[in-house]
């Protein structure tokens, strides 16, 4: 099983709509996530970090699950600047990297 | 422009030849890592350093692939007799975290374009 799955889709979101999607992880000593966003063939950036709590950024808002192993994105309001790819990004207690997801590709279509 | 920095942008080689990238970190970054990405895949770990050691390699690092990081500032990766299934972006990425630390944020650079013919 690979240590962090996504859907890469892609998900196309009318303009002004709701999408949401999750990454899942397979190793339950993860204990730091981060949703990075990436533009074709350009490097991933930090959308925001992940707690436990959840949190919220503007339009975006990330949940943690610890006891299914997954965390979630949501974005409301999809503007056609959003469209990138989400990466999912796990780091594990003792594990000196970040285990990335292939992405979540979102087309907000006009 | 104080991010992570790398060269050549793009590299376009034919198989069997040797290739060398090079990352200049964030400059208080004391953590640099090695990430290669192909075309509808997530970054995968290569390897990273803490200051000038090299603390951990994958499995994805062949034989042919060795990468430095001499006086813990910038780091080399260098590829040799390329192959075709060679070809990637590979981005480097720094922050600045003790030994002890799980990783945090990281800070990607632009990456290296790498097509073997």
């Amino acid at each position: 099983r690979k240590e962090v799955e996504q859907d890469p889709g892609p998900f196309n979101v009318p303009e002004g709509a709701t999408v949401a999607f999750n990454c899942t992880y397979s190793n339950s000593a993860s204990q730091s996530f981060f949703w990075y966003r990436q533009d074709c063939r350009k490097e991933p950036k930090l959308l925001m970090s992940v707690y436990s709590s959840g949190n919220e950024d503007g339009r975006f808002t990330a949940q943690l699950n610890r006891a299914s192993q997954y965390i979630s994105l949501l974005i409301r309001d999809s503007k056609l600047s959003d469209s990138a790819t989400y990466l999912c990004a796990v780091g594990q207690r003792g594990n000196n990297r970040l285990a990335f997801g292939k992405g979540n590709q979102v087309v907000v279509i006009p | 422009d104080t991010g992570v920095s790398q060269d050549p942008r793009h590299k376009i080689t034919k198989r069997g030849q040797n290739v060398t990238f090079r990352c200049d970190p964030i400059s208080e970054h004391n953590r640099l890592y090695w990430y290669r990405q192909t075309l509808g895949q997530g970054p995968e770990f290569l390897t990273y350093f803490q200051n000038e050691a090299q603390l951990e390699k994958s499995r994805l690092l062949s034989d042919r692939f060795s990468a430095e990081r001499p006086k813990g500032s910038f780091s080399t990766l260098e590829i040799q007799r390329t192959e075709q299934g060679d070809s990637a972006m590979y981005l480097c990425a720094s922050n600045n975290l003790g030994v002890s630390q799980s990783t945090g944020e990281l800070f990607f650079g632009e990456g290296s374009r790498l097509t073997v013919l």
